[in-house]
């Protein structure tokens, strides 16, 4: 079947713009992960659904960032007024079950934002 | 907060040859994850692995937690096992991941 795709998978915006990167997971799977890859740099962790829990968004760097998923299906993570630094290739991974069952993570091409 | 250090930074081997990559983390973890990335962005999710250890044909894991680190092994390094290698702890009461920096392996043929 089809796997996580994510939308756009280029992003160009000038810095103060807002932004929205689109994730869809693999039908069935109940955990969405979101992440940051900053040019080089090794992953960050931004934010964990599991369901219908409420995330846990410590991950997320700063109130400018938010994520919305509704029920088990999209999700998207939203960047208000962008800075130079949020220039990284964002990624969205899902699991059949959340990480206390250890289910592969199944990740998307990513999403690649310029903030010039 | 938890620091994850990952050795070597860089290595190169020629197909065929063994390797052994390291995770060292400087507390109790609830669960450590190994991932690959290949040289064209594209993650996998090896193991999850917070003890004891687990094998996927030519890879295998291991994890000592109450001496804090974790081993990847990789037997028979293939052209297609190029690419980034990083480790990841979950730790404390949140669902947040800490990731080492990676090891950047290069089998050439």
């Amino acid at each position: 079947g089809a796997g996580v795709s994510q939308s756009p998978s280029n992003k160009v915006t000038e810095k103060g713009k807002d932004v929205e990167l689109r994730c869809d997971p693999i039908s069935g799977h109940t955990a969405l992960y979101w992440y940051r890859q900053r040019l080089g740099q090794g992953l960050e962790f931004l934010i964990y659904f599991q369901g219908n829990s409420a995330p846990d968004k410590s991950g997320l760097p700063s109130d400018r960032f938010s994520a919305e998923r509704t029920g088990e299906s999209v999700s998207t993570l939203t960047i208000q007024r962008t800075q130079q630094e949020d220039s990284a290739v964002y990624l969205c991974a899902s699991s059949l079950g959340g990480r206390v069952f250890g289910d592969t993570q199944y990740f998307g091409p990513g999403t690649r934002l310029t903030v010039l | 907060g938890i620091q994850v250090e990952q050795s070597p930074p860089d290595l190169i081997l020629q197909e065929g040859a063994n390797s052994t990559l390291r995770c060292n983390f400087s507390d109790s973890v609830n669960n450590l994850q190994w991932f690959h990335q290949n040289p064209w962005g594209q993650l996998i999710n090896l193991f999850y692995i917070p003890s004891g250890t687990k094998q996927n044909g030519r890879l295998s894991a291991t994890t000592v937690a109450t001496e804090r680190y974790s081993l990847l092994y990789i037997s028979s390094s293939q052209t297609t096992d190029s690419g980034v290698y990083f480790c990841a702890v979950d730790w404390g009461g949140s669902e947040k991941l800490v990731f080492g920096k990676g090891t950047k392996l290069t089998v050439n043929p």
